[in-house]
Parts: C-alpha cells; sequence; structure tokens
C-alpha cells in the first residue's frame, strides 16, 4: 500500500513564495502528480516529477526525492486566485497502468 | 477539445433510490477512474478500468455500487439503493497512459450527489 501526506492548511501573502511539502510510502515508485483543485471545481494537473530535481513551470516549481520519498511545491509570487487546494499523488510502479492514490490535499489560502 | 463529460452535475434524491452516475471520457484514452471526494476521507478512488475492463474494484465501498464500461465513450456508477452516508462528490477521470510517462489523469466536473 501507500501512505501520502501533506499538510492540511497554509495560509501565506499575497506576492510571498509558499511551499507545500508531500512525503509518501511506496514500494515501487513510478512518478509523483500535483493537481491544484479549487472549491466546488475538479482537480487540474499541475505537474509530474519521476526523476529526482526540479521541474519548473512559470510560477510554479515542484522538487523530487526519490531516496528521501519527498516532494514539494513551489508556488512564486503568490495571487488571490492560488488559493485552493493542492494534491499530492503517487503511482506505484506495482500497479497495472495509471492508477495514482491521492494525499489528502493541502488547503493554501491567500492573503492580501 | 472536449473534456471529460458527467452527468448530472447535482442530484438529490432521497435514500432507498437508485443513482445513476454518467460519463463520457476523452477521445483516445484508454483509462477510466471513478473516484468519490468528502471532506473526511479526502479522494478516495473507487474502480478503474483498461479498455473498458474493470481492472480494481477494490475501492467500491460495498456490493449498493456498481460501474460498468460497455464502450470506450461511456461509463455509469450506479447506487442501490442509495443511503445519507453516500452523499459526496463523484469524479470521473481519463487518460492515457505509457510506462513512464507523464501522462495525467484529466477530470470531469462530478456529480454533486446529496441523498436525503
Amino acid at each position: 500500500g501507500q501512505n501520502i501526506d501533506q499538510p492540511t492548511e497554509m495560509t501565506a501573502t499575497e506576492g510571498a513564495i509558499v511551499q507545500i511539502n508531500c512525503t509518501y510510502q511506496t514500494s515501487g515508485f513510478n512518478g509523483l502528480f500535483w493537481y491544484q483543485q479549487h472549491a466546488g471545481e475538479a482537480p487540474t494537473f499541475l505537474s509530474y516529477n519521476v526523476l529526482d530535481g526540479l521541474e519548473e513551470k512559470g510560477r510554479f516549481s515542484s522538487f523530487l526525492s526519490r531516496s528521501k520519498g519527498y516532494s514539494y511545491l513551489l508556488l512564486k509570487e503568490l495571487q488571490m486566485k492560488d488559493s485552493a487546494s493542492y494534491l499530492c499523488a503517487v503511482r506505484d510502479s506495482g500497479n497495472a497502468g495509471n492508477m495514482l492514490t491521492f494525499g489528502g490535499g493541502t488547503r493554501l489560502m491567500v492573503k492580501p | 477539445d472536449a473534456g471529460v463529460i458527467q452527468s448530472p452535475r447535482h442530484e438529490v434524491t432521497e435514500m432507498g433510490q437508485e443513482v445513476t452516475l454518467r460519463c463520457k471520457p476523452i477521445s483516445g484514452h484508454d483509462y477510466l477512474f471513478w473516484y468519490r471526494q468528502t471532506m473526511m476521507r479526502g479522494l478516495e478512488l473507487l474502480i478503474y478500468f483498461n479498455n473498458n475492463v474493470p481492472i480494481d474494484d477494490s475501492g467500491m465501498p460495498e456490493d449498493r455500487f456498481s460501474a460498468k464500461m460497455p464502450n470506450a465513450s461511456f461509463s455509469t456508477l450506479k447506487i442501490q439503493p442509495s443511503e445519507p452516508r453516500d452523499s459526496a462528490v463523484y469524479f470521473c477521470a481519463s487518460s492515457q497512459y505509457l510506462q513512464g510517462s507523464n501522462q495525467p489523469q484529466h477530470f470531469g466536473d462530478g456529480t454533486r450527489l446529496s441523498i436525503l
């Protein structure tokens, strides 16, 4: 099985930088995804990591350390519209295909 | 391109009634997933299909839940009889999969189900 942990809530200020951490335990790691979910809406794909290191996409970056079972999502130049839940999801190589296990999500509140 | 399409968007019904949720995946995607999301339990995988065949239904809570995928463009999730604890948002997602690829799952807008 898999165990995925992320903080329940975080608060940050508009224009600042915030880092959302995710730790996981899996028998056969095969990729980690970050999704954004605004209240009342569907999760939308943000980023993917399968090798160690940093992946950058505009204001968003995601980091992975496979040896530590650790990832983070970094949001720069925070905007009010970034207030949402951020879901970490892990794909296990033992699964038959593209099955993901999701963490409980981190609700980020951006304040003016 | 059209995304994953779910219907209905909202459903309110009385306990004991049959509920049918529908999903049309993105054309060309060979995987389809049904999830349930609640505040208490987060996003839980119920069942998923590959090429219309159910692969893992271990997340289906009990025999009251059933899912079918009669063809590549349509799937249903049924609850019969429904109970108040089934109230949740139900998401359908689809994806392509290549070993080691970054093909994400694409989610529909969900069905908000309330059982009275």
